[in-house]
Protein backbone atom coordinates (compact mmCIF):
# COMPACT_ATOMS: atom_id res chain seq x y z
CA UNK A 1 0.00 0.00 0.00
CA UNK A 2 1.42 3.67 -1.06
CA UNK A 3 1.53 6.01 1.59
CA UNK A 4 0.53 9.41 1.26
CA UNK A 5 1.19 12.15 3.78
CA UNK A 6 -0.32 15.07 4.53
CA UNK A 7 0.42 17.50 7.90
CA UNK A 8 -3.56 17.19 9.69
CA UNK A 9 -3.99 20.51 10.55
CA UNK A 10 -6.33 22.31 10.74
CA UNK A 11 -4.44 25.09 8.79
CA UNK A 12 -5.81 28.60 9.48
CA UNK A 13 -4.12 31.89 8.18
CA UNK A 14 -5.60 35.40 7.53
CA UNK A 15 -7.17 36.93 4.55
CA UNK A 16 -4.46 37.80 2.09
CA UNK A 17 -1.57 35.72 3.61
CA UNK A 18 0.04 32.79 1.79
CA UNK A 19 -0.93 29.02 3.17
CA UNK A 20 1.38 26.20 2.43
CA UNK A 21 -0.01 22.86 2.25
CA UNK A 22 2.68 19.76 2.24
CA UNK A 23 2.80 16.62 1.43
CA UNK A 24 5.06 13.51 1.23
CA UNK A 25 4.60 9.83 -0.46
CA UNK A 26 6.34 6.65 -0.16
CA UNK A 27 6.95 5.40 -3.30
CA UNK A 28 10.06 6.43 -4.98
CA UNK A 29 8.78 5.73 -8.71
CA UNK A 30 5.81 7.84 -8.67
CA UNK A 31 5.79 10.41 -11.12
CA UNK A 32 2.26 12.20 -11.41
CA UNK A 33 0.88 14.62 -8.52
CA UNK A 34 -2.57 16.43 -7.93
CA UNK A 35 -3.86 18.83 -5.38
CA UNK A 36 -7.75 18.32 -5.53
CA UNK A 37 -10.19 20.90 -3.06
CA UNK A 38 -13.24 19.47 -1.41
CA UNK A 39 -15.61 22.44 0.39
CA UNK A 40 -17.59 20.58 3.31
CA UNK A 41 -20.60 17.76 1.90
CA UNK A 42 -18.96 18.56 -1.67
CA UNK A 43 -17.15 16.08 -4.04
CA UNK A 44 -13.62 16.99 -4.86
CA UNK A 45 -12.36 19.14 -7.58
CA UNK A 46 -9.03 19.26 -9.29
CA UNK A 47 -6.62 22.68 -9.02
CA UNK A 48 -3.68 21.46 -9.75
CA UNK A 49 -1.51 18.84 -11.53
CA UNK A 50 2.53 18.53 -11.73
CA UNK A 51 4.57 15.92 -12.98
CA UNK A 52 8.10 17.44 -13.02
CA UNK A 53 10.56 18.74 -10.87
CA UNK A 54 9.96 22.78 -9.86
CA UNK A 55 7.67 24.98 -9.55
CA UNK A 56 4.15 25.02 -11.24
CA UNK A 57 1.95 27.81 -11.26
CA UNK A 58 -1.81 28.59 -11.56
CA UNK A 59 -3.20 32.35 -10.55
CA UNK A 60 -2.67 32.38 -6.96
CA UNK A 61 -2.18 28.55 -6.86
CA UNK A 62 1.65 26.99 -6.99
CA UNK A 63 2.27 23.13 -7.10
CA UNK A 64 5.98 22.14 -6.09
CA UNK A 65 7.76 19.15 -6.56
CA UNK A 66 10.60 17.57 -5.03
CA UNK A 67 11.04 14.07 -6.24
CA UNK A 68 14.62 13.23 -4.61
CA UNK A 69 12.49 14.45 -1.45
CA UNK A 70 9.69 12.48 -2.09
CA UNK A 71 7.77 16.18 -1.54
CA UNK A 72 4.95 18.31 -3.03
CA UNK A 73 3.60 21.02 -1.82
CA UNK A 74 1.10 23.92 -2.45
CA UNK A 75 1.13 27.20 -2.04
CA UNK A 76 -2.26 29.87 -2.05
CA UNK A 77 -1.09 33.66 -2.32
CA UNK A 78 -3.49 36.04 -1.26
CA UNK A 79 -5.59 33.68 0.39
CA UNK A 80 -9.59 34.23 0.68
CA UNK A 81 -12.32 32.94 2.78
CA UNK A 82 -13.58 31.20 -0.42
CA UNK A 83 -10.59 29.01 -0.19
CA UNK A 84 -11.59 27.57 2.94
CA UNK A 85 -11.93 23.86 2.46
CA UNK A 86 -9.75 20.72 2.65
CA UNK A 87 -7.11 19.79 0.13
CA UNK A 88 -6.38 16.39 -0.80
CA UNK A 89 -2.51 15.41 -2.18
CA UNK A 90 -3.07 12.58 -5.01
CA UNK A 91 -0.46 10.39 -6.03
CA UNK A 92 -0.50 8.63 -9.45
CA UNK A 93 0.08 4.76 -9.20
CA UNK A 94 3.94 4.18 -10.75
CA UNK A 95 3.42 2.17 -14.03
CA UNK A 96 -0.12 2.28 -14.15
CA UNK A 97 -1.97 3.12 -17.04
CA UNK A 98 -5.38 3.75 -15.30
CA UNK A 99 -4.79 6.51 -13.80
CA UNK A 100 -5.02 5.00 -10.10
CA UNK A 101 -4.56 7.59 -7.46
CA UNK A 102 -3.58 7.25 -3.77
CA UNK A 103 -4.88 10.08 -1.73
CA UNK A 104 -3.65 11.63 1.56
CA UNK A 105 -6.31 12.07 4.27
CA UNK A 106 -6.04 15.91 3.21
CA UNK A 107 -5.84 19.29 4.94
CA UNK A 108 -8.49 21.14 6.32
CA UNK A 109 -7.48 25.08 5.80
CA UNK A 110 -9.73 28.03 7.44
CA UNK A 111 -9.47 31.55 5.69
CA UNK A 112 -10.20 34.30 7.83
CA UNK A 113 -11.46 37.72 7.42
CA UNK B 1 -23.72 20.33 -20.06
CA UNK B 2 -21.27 17.27 -19.41
CA UNK B 3 -20.45 15.59 -16.55
CA UNK B 4 -21.06 12.57 -13.97
CA UNK B 5 -24.37 12.21 -12.19
CA UNK B 6 -24.71 9.86 -9.01
CA UNK B 7 -27.92 8.93 -7.51
CA UNK B 8 -29.33 8.81 -5.57
CA UNK B 9 -27.80 11.53 -3.03
CA UNK B 10 -28.86 10.57 0.06
CA UNK B 11 -29.71 6.84 0.86
CA UNK B 12 -30.18 4.53 3.95
CA UNK B 13 -30.30 1.03 4.26
CA UNK B 14 -31.47 -1.60 7.00
CA UNK B 15 -28.96 -4.11 7.89
CA UNK B 16 -28.90 -7.25 5.46
CA UNK B 17 -29.60 -5.15 2.75
CA UNK B 18 -28.38 -4.83 -1.06
CA UNK B 19 -27.63 -1.47 -1.92
CA UNK B 20 -26.85 0.14 -5.90
CA UNK B 21 -25.38 3.72 -6.57
CA UNK B 22 -26.03 4.97 -9.81
CA UNK B 23 -23.17 6.69 -11.72
CA UNK B 24 -23.57 8.41 -15.54
CA UNK B 25 -21.54 10.39 -17.50
CA UNK B 26 -21.98 11.65 -20.61
CA UNK B 27 -18.47 13.21 -21.30
CA UNK B 28 -17.01 10.46 -23.41
CA UNK B 29 -14.21 9.51 -20.70
CA UNK B 30 -13.24 5.88 -21.25
CA UNK B 31 -11.88 5.20 -17.31
CA UNK B 32 -14.56 5.56 -14.30
CA UNK B 33 -14.05 4.38 -10.83
CA UNK B 34 -15.47 4.46 -7.41
CA UNK B 35 -14.27 5.68 -4.48
CA UNK B 36 -15.29 5.73 -0.43
CA UNK B 37 -14.84 8.47 2.15
CA UNK B 38 -15.23 7.94 5.74
CA UNK B 39 -14.59 11.35 7.77
CA UNK B 40 -11.03 12.37 8.83
CA UNK B 41 -10.18 10.05 5.77
CA UNK B 42 -8.72 10.13 1.94
CA UNK B 43 -10.24 8.57 -0.68
CA UNK B 44 -10.16 4.71 -0.84
CA UNK B 45 -10.46 3.38 -4.43
CA UNK B 46 -12.98 0.37 -4.17
CA UNK B 47 -13.45 -0.69 -8.17
CA UNK B 48 -12.55 0.99 -11.26
CA UNK B 49 -13.09 -0.07 -15.39
CA UNK B 50 -11.05 1.29 -17.85
CA UNK B 51 -12.89 -0.60 -20.98
CA UNK B 52 -16.61 -1.58 -21.34
CA UNK B 53 -17.43 -4.98 -19.70
CA UNK B 54 -14.07 -4.74 -17.79
CA UNK B 55 -13.38 -3.95 -14.01
CA UNK B 56 -10.80 -4.39 -11.51
CA UNK B 57 -10.78 -4.75 -8.13
CA UNK B 58 -9.33 -1.26 -5.85
CA UNK B 59 -8.03 -1.51 -2.56
CA UNK B 60 -11.07 -2.51 -0.61
CA UNK B 61 -13.18 -4.33 -2.59
CA UNK B 62 -14.73 -6.45 -0.65
CA UNK B 63 -18.45 -6.25 -0.27
CA UNK B 64 -18.63 -4.21 -3.13
CA UNK B 65 -19.63 -5.08 -6.87
CA UNK B 66 -19.57 -3.18 -9.94
CA UNK B 67 -20.83 -3.52 -13.79
CA UNK B 68 -19.63 -2.07 -16.83
CA UNK B 69 -22.07 -2.87 -19.78
CA UNK B 70 -21.95 0.43 -21.16
CA UNK B 71 -19.55 3.26 -21.48
CA UNK B 72 -21.83 5.38 -19.73
CA UNK B 73 -22.54 3.69 -16.73
CA UNK B 74 -20.71 2.29 -13.49
CA UNK B 75 -22.90 1.69 -11.02
CA UNK B 76 -21.55 0.16 -7.41
CA UNK B 77 -23.76 -2.31 -5.74
CA UNK B 78 -22.91 -2.49 -1.34
CA UNK B 79 -23.82 -5.97 -0.51
CA UNK B 80 -24.73 -6.95 2.76
CA UNK B 81 -21.75 -8.50 2.81
CA UNK B 82 -19.80 -4.83 3.42
CA UNK B 83 -19.71 -4.85 6.96
CA UNK B 84 -19.82 -1.00 7.76
CA UNK B 85 -21.00 0.34 4.85
CA UNK B 86 -22.00 4.38 6.21
CA UNK B 87 -19.59 6.32 4.15
CA UNK B 88 -19.64 9.08 1.17
CA UNK B 89 -19.33 7.28 -2.35
CA UNK B 90 -17.90 9.05 -5.11
CA UNK B 91 -17.69 7.97 -8.87
CA UNK B 92 -15.29 9.72 -11.25
CA UNK B 93 -14.20 9.42 -14.75
CA UNK B 94 -11.06 10.36 -16.45
CA UNK B 95 -10.62 11.91 -20.00
CA UNK B 96 -7.81 9.30 -20.86
CA UNK B 97 -6.31 6.05 -19.32
CA UNK B 98 -2.99 7.80 -18.34
CA UNK B 99 -4.42 10.78 -16.61
CA UNK B 100 -5.18 11.52 -12.57
CA UNK B 101 -7.14 14.43 -13.51
CA UNK B 102 -10.28 12.77 -12.31
CA UNK B 103 -14.02 14.75 -12.74
CA UNK B 104 -16.05 13.15 -9.47
CA UNK B 105 -19.47 13.55 -9.12
CA UNK B 106 -21.29 15.23 -6.24
CA UNK B 107 -21.57 11.93 -4.15
CA UNK B 108 -23.46 9.68 -2.99
CA UNK B 109 -24.21 9.58 1.46
CA UNK B 110 -25.58 5.79 2.81
CA UNK B 111 -26.29 5.75 6.03
CA UNK B 112 -27.12 2.15 7.50
CA UNK B 113 -29.96 2.37 10.12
Amino acid sequence: QKEVEQNSGPLSVPEGAIASLNCTYSDRGSQSFFWYRQYSGKSPELIMSIYSNGDKEDGRFTAQLNKASQYVSLLIRDSQPSDSATYLCAVGDRGSTLGRLYFGRGTQLTVWP
Amino acid sequence: DGGITQSPKYLFRKEGQNVTLSCEQNLNHDAMYWYRQDPGQGLRLIYYSQIVNDFQKGDIAEGYSVSREKKESFPLTVTSAQKNPTAFYLCASTKTVNTGELFFGEGSRLTVL
